[in-house]
């Protein structure tokens, strides 16, 4: 079946731009993580998602980050006013529960690489 | 915050040879501690995982470890292969719910 996927696995922006970034869950996943990833570094916690829950928003790094999620589907990311720091690979991740339930296992998309000019 | 830590940062080793990674974690209620896989280009990938309830738990080639009291979880890669080759992390479950990931660690294996 389908993994999760993400769109664009690119994207190059002017300093100042908004920017959205879109992530497809695999189907009946409940959770749903969305990471950075600057070059060479580690896995930096943005925002999760689980059910009807409200979202645990402890990692944006910003106001200018937001992210919404469509049910236990689609979720989009979007950075406001694009700073060239923003530039790092996002990945998103879905499972089909969170913390101590189900698997645990987190299945990630490819990412999304943007650069900031 | 919560958060957890990873060494070392790089490891380099010949084939055939073991690599140990080493993590401590600081949320004292965390029961779930799983390794991911990151080849280059690409997400990472679970490769094994321990709950609370056991000490110990093997895969093949590969075993992880975990301390409770120590708050620390080690990943044990036995005969490297040059395909072992990547970025690994590992990662807690902080606030009962949330994964927090380690730095990573990038292993390289040489022939």
């Amino acid at each position: 079946g389908a993994g999760v996927s993400q769109s664009p696995s690119n994207k190059v922006t002017e300093k100042g731009k908004d920017v959205e970034l879109r992530c497809d869950p695999i189907s009946g996943h409940t959770a749903l993580y969305w990471y950075r990833q600057r070059l060479g570094q580690g896995l930096e916690f943005l925002i999760y998602f689980q059910g009807n829950s409200a979202p645990d928003k402890s990692g944006l790094p910003s106001d200018r980050f937001s992210a919404e999620r469509t049910g236990e589907s689609v979720s989009t990311l979007t950075i406001q006013r694009t700073q060239q720091e923003d530039s790092a690979v996002y990945l998103c991740a879905s499972s089909l529960a969170s913390g101590t339930g189900g698997t645990g296992e987190l299945f990630f998309g490819e990412g999304s690489r943007l650069t900031v000019l | 915050g919560e958060n957890v830590e990873q060494h070392p940062s790089t490891l380099s080793v010949q084939e055939g040879d073991s690599a140990v990674i080493k993590c401590t974690y600081s949320d004292s209620a965390s029961n779930y501690f799983p390794w991911y896989k990151q080849e280059l280009g690409k997400g990472p990938q679970l490769i094994i995982d321990i709950r609370s309830n056991v000490g110990e738990k093997k895969d093949q080639r590969i075993a992880v470890t975990l301390n409770k009291t120590a708050k620390h979880f080690s990943l044990h890669i036995t005969e490297t292969q040059p395909e072992d080759s990547a970025v690994y992390f590992c990662a807690a479950i902080v606030n009962t719910d949330k994964l927090i990931f380690g730095t990573g660690t990038r292993l390289q294996v040489f022939p």
